[in-house]
Parts: C-alpha cells; sequence; structure tokens
C-alpha cells in the first residue's frame, strides 16, 4: 500500500519562526489533508490540497502532485500551534485516508 | 450541523468485557471509517464502510467487529477487550469522489486494565 512519510519528527521553535513540515507519499494520491491535533487530542482539518497551493491565514500548503510530496508552511508561529501535524493520503486505488507518524511541533514563548 | 458524533468520549474496561462505541454523522455522507491512534503513531484503520450495508477490514481489524446500521450510523465493537486495545478510538466519514475531505469525530479515549 502507499506510504507515507513526514519530517521533521519533532520541531522547537520560538515564537514568532517560519517552519516548513514535509510529507513525501509513494504513489499517486486522489486525497492529501493536513491536520493538526491540539494537545486536547482533538483532529483539525487544516487543508484538503491533493494538488496545488492553498493559504489560511499563517498556515499555507503545496502539494507537488508529480514529484510526490507536499509542504505546510507556518509563519510567525503562535504558542497556541503547538501539538502534532499530521499528513494522510489516499491513493488512487485506495479506499481510506493513511496517516503519516506526524511531526510534533512545540512553540515556547 | 453537528458533524461527526462519537460517544462515549472516555472508557474504562476491564480485560474480557464487552463495549460498543457508537458514532453517528448527519452530513449524509456514503463512507465511515474507524481508526485507532498509540502513542507516537499516526491513526490506523480497522474498519470501513463505503456504504450502507458494506464493511471492510483495514489494518488492523484484529478484535473487533464494526455494524453499519444505516446511512447515519457506525459502531466499533470489543467483544472480549485486551489491554493492548488501550487507544484512542477516531471514527470519520466522507463524501466519496468528490472534492471534499475526511471529517473526524472528536475521539474516545479507552483503556483496558
Amino acid at each position: 500500500g502507499i506510504q507515507v512519510e513526514q519530517s521533521p519528527p519533532d520541531l522547537i521553535l520560538q515564537e514568532g519562526a517560519n517552519s516548513t513540515l514535509r510529507c513525501n507519499f509513494s504513489d499517486s494520491v486522489n486525497n492529501l489533508q493536513w491536520f493538526h491535533q491540539n494537545p486536547w487530542g482533538q483532529l483539525i482539518n487544516l487543508f484538503y490540497i491533493p494538488s496545488g497551493t492553498k493559504q489560511n491565514g499563517r498556515l499555507s500548503a503545496t502539494t507537488v502532485a508529480t514529484e510526490r510530496y507536499s509542504l505546510l508552511y507556518i509563519s510567525s508561529s503562535q504558542t497556541t500551534d503547538s501539538g502534532v501535524y499530521f499528513c494522510a493520503v489516499e491513493g488512487q486505488a485506495g479506499t481510506a485516508l493513511i496517516f503519516g507518524k506526524g511531526t510534533t511541533l512545540s512553540v515556547s514563548s | 450541523n453537528a458533524g461527526v458524533t462519537q460517544t462515549p468520549k472516555f472508557q474504562v474496561l476491564k480485560t474480557g468485557q464487552s463495549m460498543t462505541l457508537q458514532c453517528a454523522q448527519d452530513m449524509n455522507h456514503n463512507s465511515m471509517y474507524w481508526y485507532r491512534q498509540d502513542p507516537g503513531m499516526g491513526l490506523r484503520l480497522i474498519y470501513y464502510s463505503a456504504s450502507e450495508g458494506t464493511t471492510d477490514k483495514g489494518e488492523v481489524p484484529n478484535g473487533y467487529n464494526v455494524s453499519r446500521l444505516n446511512k447515519r450510523e457506525f459502531s466499533l465493537r470489543l467483544e472480549s477487550a485486551a489491554p493492548s486495545q488501550t487507544s484512542v478510538y477516531f471514527c470519520a466519514s466522507h463524501r466519496d469522489r468528490v472534492n471534499y475531505g475526511y471529517t473526524f469525530g472528536s475521539g474516545t479515549r479507552l483503556t483496558v486494565v
């Protein structure tokens, strides 16, 4: 089945810094989503982005489907950005989202 | 519009007990899913249902059964709980083949002692 790898596994930032999270996947996809899991365990859908670029406030994402990777950019990070960021994909022959292991982000003030 | 609702939010079971986790969605989605999340790992698929009346195994189905009661509801049953099933369980739904993402419930934290 399709493989999803996220990097880095852990990231520690000072408030106000920028960061880039990467997601590599092993096959063509119909669906790619980025999620933020907050410290209370809630999964928040950030982007549905199987291709192209989207922006939402301080967050933006780019997926280059032909090269099988996606990037999540966080600018001017805040302590509330802390948590785990997951990339999840559904392959073209797939039946469900497959998750990477996540990037744990810690933002300190 | 509640989205995906899971009950209960927390549960403690003794080894060998049984229980059913409930999930309901009000978005008229065809597909529904059960995932589990263990520490340091992403979510892993237990079972899914592509439409009412159909269910299929995912990556980690052993020890679980599911029922797609109707289009809205998809339940997950543990017949004889084991400590290895201590996890956080998430239900999700999807509209299928349309440019929409999956919607997740808020999770059920299950501890088996």
